[in-house]
This record gives structure tokens, sequence and C-alpha cells, in this order.
């Protein structure tokens, strides 16, 4: 079974700064990996994905990703963190075992982003 | 195009209780996954249905159960609540894998 781990639960930047939000994935093939971000009381809302194209994928609100086989990694960055950007983010990897596929989440990082 | 709307946002319900959660589609799209998220486990899926068929189920007990309609509404049930049932509900929708899933907003289900 796919599995997904997020580095740091908690990621605090300060305004401007660059964001970098850890994932590495366990998985002999490629999956089709994702990043989600999530706002409080709120539903999951995609960022980008990446489904074996190009290996740096951009998303939205500036937000992009790199897959590195080599390191099984897919880390999310932003070149300069703003206040909106505080939220929930998850990686997540598609598992097709049990007959369909699914998502496999991590356990989130919280990022905070200080004025 | 309307986006996955889950009904209701919240709820409160005592123990031992059942409950039902609604999700309906996005229009064109046929598959629907639920996924539970709470604070200690995270994320994890329960169940995805494609043309009124169960085609996948996570670990979870028999208590769990969902179904889809011919219209690919779905809804899932959970019967005798117990307090860590308390969680948010997630589900998902897409034409068929989980490439192009959308969320929906949640219901936020609180057990007491």
């Amino acid at each position: 079974a796919q599995s997904v781990t997020q580095l740091g639960s908690h990621v605090s930047v300060s305004e401007g700064a660059l964001v970098l939000l850890r994932c590495n994935y366990s998985s002999s093939v490629p999956p089709y990996l994702f990043w989600y971000v999530q706002y409080p009381n709120q539903g999951l809302q995609l960022l980008l994905k990446y489904t074996s194209a190009a290996t740096l994928v951009k998303g939205i609100n500036g937000f992009e990703a790199e897959f590195k086989k080599s390191e099984t990694s897919f880390h999310l960055t932003k070149p300069s963190a703003h206040m909106s950007d505080a939220a929930e983010y998850f990686c997540a990897v598609s598992d097709l075992g049990g007959g369909s596929e699914k998502l496999v989440f991590g356990k989130g990082t919280k990022l905070t982003v200080n004025p | 195009k309307a986006g996955v709307t889950q009904t209701p946002r919240y709820l409160i319900k005592t123990r031992g209780q059942q409950v039902t959660l609604s999700c309906s589609p996005i229009s064109g799209h046929r598959s629907v996954s639920w996924y539970q998220q709470t604070p200690g486990q995270g994320l994890q899926f329960l169940f995805e249905y494609f043309s009124e068929t169960q085609r996948n189920k996570g670990n979870f007990p028999g208590r769990f159960s969902g179904r889809q309609f011919s219209n690919s509404r779905s809804e899932m049930n959970v019967s005798t609540l117990e307090l860590g049932d308390s969680a948010l509900y997630l589900c998902a929708s897409s034409v068929q894998g989980v490439t192009e899933a959308f969320f929906g907003q949640g219901t936020r289900l609180t057990v007491v």
C-alpha cells in the first residue's frame, strides 16, 4: 500500500519568505501525486498534481512542486509567502489497491505566516 | 458549474443514534468517494462508488455504509454512533479516477 510522509506538522514563515513543505512517498512505481490546501472548516482544494508529465509542476496561487524519483519526494514551494497562504496543506498519493483508485493522504502541515 | 454539495454542513448526534450524510457530485461525475478526517487519524478513505456500485472500501467497521443512486448522488450512513465517529466527512467526485477529484465542503459530525 502507498504511504505519504509529511515532515513537520507545523511550519512558520514570515510574510515574503520562501515556503517549503516537504512530502515523501513510498512507492517503487511513480504514482500520481497531489497537494491540497484546506482552510478552516472547509473542504480540500487541489493546488497541483503530478501525473507523470513534467517533473516541475506549477499550481494555483504561485505554488509549485518538483517530483524527484531518486529521492521519492514531492516538496511544495512558493517563493514569497502571503498572509492568505496560512492554512493546512496535505500531500496525497494515488493508490490502486482495493479495486479502484483512492487517495492516501499525509498527516498534513499547518502553515503559519507571520507579518 | 456547481461544485460538490454536501448536506448538512453541521450535525450533532447522540451516542447510539444513526446518521445519514448526503453528497451531490458535480454534474457528469459518476465516481463519488468518502473520506473521514479526524485530528488523530487524519484523512482516511471510507469507500468509493461508481455507477451505483461500491468499487472500493477502506478499513472501517460495518457500521459505516453507503450507497449511490442512479443520478450519482451518494449517501453514507453511520449506525450506532460512537464518540470517536466525531469527524469531518468529506466527499469527492470525479469522472473516473482521482486525478480530477473535487471535494465538497464537508459535513462536520459531532457525537455527544
